[in-house]
């Protein structure tokens, strides 16, 4: 179990630039999911996949986000034209399947965004 | 649809006093409920987890929480506080949306402090 892995750790980028997110979710958790999170509040749900499949997206995402899993294996999560307000810490998190909705999240360290 | 409320956005309490940490959700479903807790630069970790076995669960670090469905709570809680134990902690629902996607809702987070 090498866990979940994200990166890159840090990105720094101007205003109106695209940024892409990478994760690796641990080998056999076939669910993958994307948070954001913002200091002081609990990470939002921004989409979920399970295998390839990109079962939801929350309203958060707005047209300017994408990701995608297509190979059912890693992910990557991109922001388009980004804005000041899309900085941010972007969590991945993975959960294996067959165990119900009780199984654990195993999180990524997260990307932190910071759009000058 | 699911929610949950985490009714205390920051909790002081003194090292070695009892430590309450109060979550009520709700949901359309019967619920899976979570505590994650996150250290300052660190990942979010699980502490405890609901499974419907038995309404007391205990966790990690001599934490445990009690589901209540009459009143939809399940607050955590801890005998003794330790300085270790300041970090913030989010309450977490999962449960099927009506997509059938395992959709995963975290609180807002109670930020504890450790007064010595």
């Amino acid at each position: 179990d090498t866990g979940v892995s994200q990166d890159p750790r840090h990105k720094i980028t101007k205003r109106g630039q695209n940024v892409t997110f990478r994760c690796d979710p641990i080998s056999e958790h076939n669910r993958l999911y994307w948070y954001r999170q913002t200091l002081g509040q609990g990470p939002e749900f921004l989409t979920y996949f399970q295998n390839e499949a990109q079962l939801e997206k929350s309203r958060l995402l707005s047209d300017r986000f994408s990701a995608e899993r297509p190979k059912g294996s890693f992910s990557t999560l991109e922001i388009q034209r980004t804005e000041q307000g899309d900085s941010a810490m972007y969590l991945c998190a993975s959960r294996r399947t067959g165990g119900g909705t009780n199984e654990k999240l195993f999180f990524g360290s997260g990307t932190q965004l910071s759009v000058l | 649809a699911q929610s949950v409320t985490q009714l205390d956005s920051h909790v002081s309490v003194s090292e070695g006093t009892p430590v309450l940490l109060r979550c009520n959700y709700s949901s359309s479903y019967s619920p899976s409920l979570f505590w994650y807790v996150q250290h300052p630069n660190k990942g979010l970790q699980l502490l405890l987890k609901y499974t419907s076995a038995a309404t007391l669960v205990k966790g990690i670090n001599g934490f445990e929480a009690e589901f209540k469905k009459s009143e939809t709570s399940f607050h955590l809680t801890k005998p003794s506080a330790h300085m270790s134990d300041a970090a913030e902690y989010f309450c977490v629902v999962s449960g099927w949306s009506g997509s059938s996607a395992s959709k995963i809702i975290f609180g807002s987070g109670t930020r504890l402090s450790i007064r010595p």
